[in-house]
């Protein structure tokens, strides 16, 4: 059975770096053809995707984050990561991780994490 | 990007049946999926495709998808039903995008 884990600092300081980990067990992220994807959802609020990668290492990024979000995976401790750069009180939200299928029409998030709560605050 | 959207809140009737609706123009080229999400926990997949459910999601739901609209059927609600209800497929400008509905709260009465 897939699990994802989220782990990381729960409180973080107003324009510091986010860093949060995602530990996979039951697949391998490297013999995978699917994506794995950083989700938050502010208190109260919806989804808003963060971003991907493949296997390979290759990124994709919300627009609205892009200049502040890196996504790296080590393949080694099937693992991925989310660093998110220059918080603020608007980036206090649950951060899932899950993965994402994607085949022809049809895109889909079969796994997720727990979730983890990371407040932004001094 | 494109959106999708979805009414905040409905309620339903014990045992009756509920169509959840999600628009938007991404659903003429993606099919939607569904999440169901209680409180405290993480969203679970109860339907993708045309309409298949992910095994051990109950019969009562189903999927269905006409122009730019896809909808999510329970027939017969339980009271375990209630929970907030997402859609999302991909942003058709920015394929690699995701893009999710902005959730609905359903109720069973």
């Amino acid at each position: 059975q897939l699990q994802l884990q989220e782990s990381g600092p729960g409180l973080v300081k107003p324009s510091e770096t986010l860093s949060l980990t995602c530990s996979v067990s039951g697949d391998s992220i490297s013999g995978s053809t699917r994506y794995w994807d950083w989700i938050r959802q502010t208190p109260g609020e919806g989804l808003e995707w963060i971003g991907s990668i493949y296997y390979s290492g290759s990124t994709h990024y919300n627009p609205s984050l892009k200049s502040r979000v890196t996504i790296s995976v080590d393949t080694s401790k099937n693992q991925f990561s989310l660093n998110l750069n220059s918080v603020t009180a608007a980036d206090t939200a649950v951060y899932y991780c899950a993965r994402l299928t994607w085949a022809g029409s049809v895109v889909s998030y079969d796994y997720w994490g727990q979730g983890t709560l990371v407040t932004v605050s001094s | 990007s494109s959106e999708l959207t979805q009414d905040p809140a409905m309620s339903v009737a014990l045992g009756q049946t509920v169509r959840i609706t999600c628009q938007g123009d991404s659903l003429r080229t993606y099919y939607a999926s569904w999440y169901q999400q209680k409180p405290g926990q993480a969203p679970v997949l109860v339907i993708y495709g045309e309409n298949t459910r992910p095994s051990g999601i109950p019969d009562r739901f189903s999927g269905s998808s006409s122009g730019n609209t896809a909808s999510l059927t329970i027939t017969g609600a339980q009271a375990e039903d209630e929970a907030d209800y997402y859609c999302n497929s991909r942003d058709t400008s920015y394929k690699h995008l995701v893009i999710f509905g902005g959730g609905t709260k359903l109720t069973v009465l």
